[in-house]
């Protein structure tokens, strides 16, 4: 099975303060998504990244994979509160878009 | 984006009951849609895929027999949670990927349903 790790579990950061969230995988990554998810509620997708070397930006995040395909960064610049969530990196299992998680990534910004 | 809804949001059911959760895909017709569950703290664990037309398969380690889906018709999947016990108690998301399926398209999540069993 694929193994996705995503670092740091959780952070805290100051308003206006950027953050980087990583999501690591032991095999090539064919296609590689970020989502959002406020606890208890549904995912929000945020990006989907396919090609070695390829960024994606959206209003202040960015998401990045790397040339390997097995690292993908999700950047947030200038931090805002309602930026604070559970992210999380899915990979597609090989086929046909079945999604393997990675253990997310508890965000907290302080105001 | 495309709006996938789950029903209900929310149920407690006693012990032993069977409890039955929708998906429906609002903006287009989905020949597959996945079945996700999350423990709390934890992330989502792939349940099995529901495929319009034929039987659902099952990721390992998950009783078919107690995780019974139908997909209905291309908008609509079920779930039912059959002689449902405490350690069902879950948060259930359904996923409906757009393209029909094929390989790395965007995936809608519906809301989820939260499963409490007394």
């Amino acid at each position: 099975s694929q193994e996705l790790e995503q670092s740091p579990q959780s952070l805290i950061v100051q308003e206006g303060k950027n953050l980087t969230i990583n999501c690591t995988s032991s095999k090539t990554l064919y296609g590689l998504y970020w989502y959002k998810q406020k606890y208890g509620e549904g995912l929000i997708f945020l990006m989907m990244l396919q090609k070695g070397g390829e960024e994606k930006s959206h209003e202040k995040i960015t998401a990045k994979l790397d040339e390997k395909k097995q690292q993908s960064s999700l950047h947030i610049t200038a931090s805002q509160p309602s930026h604070a969530g559970i992210y999380l990196c899915g990979a597609d299992k090989a086929a046909g878009n079945k999604l393997t998680f990675g253990g997310g990534t508890r965000v907290l910004v302080k105001p | 984006g495309a709006v996938v809804s789950q029903h209900p949001s929310r149920v407690i059911c006693k012990s032993g009951t069977s409890v039955k959760i929708e998906c429906r895909s609002l903006d287009f017709q989905a020949t597959t849609m996945f079945w996700y569950r999350q423990f709390p703290k934890q992330s989502l664990m792939l349940m099995a895929t529901s495929n319009e037309g034929s039987k659902a398969t099952y990721e390992q380690g998950v009783e078919k027999d107690k995780f019974l889906i139908n997909h209905a018709s291309l908008t609509l999947s079920t779930l039912t949670v059959t002689s449902a016990h405490p350690e069902d108690s879950s948060f259930y998301i359904c996923s409906v990927p757009s393209g029909g399926g094929t390989f790395y398209n965007e995936q809608f999540f519906g809301p989820g349903t939260r499963l409490t069993v007394l």
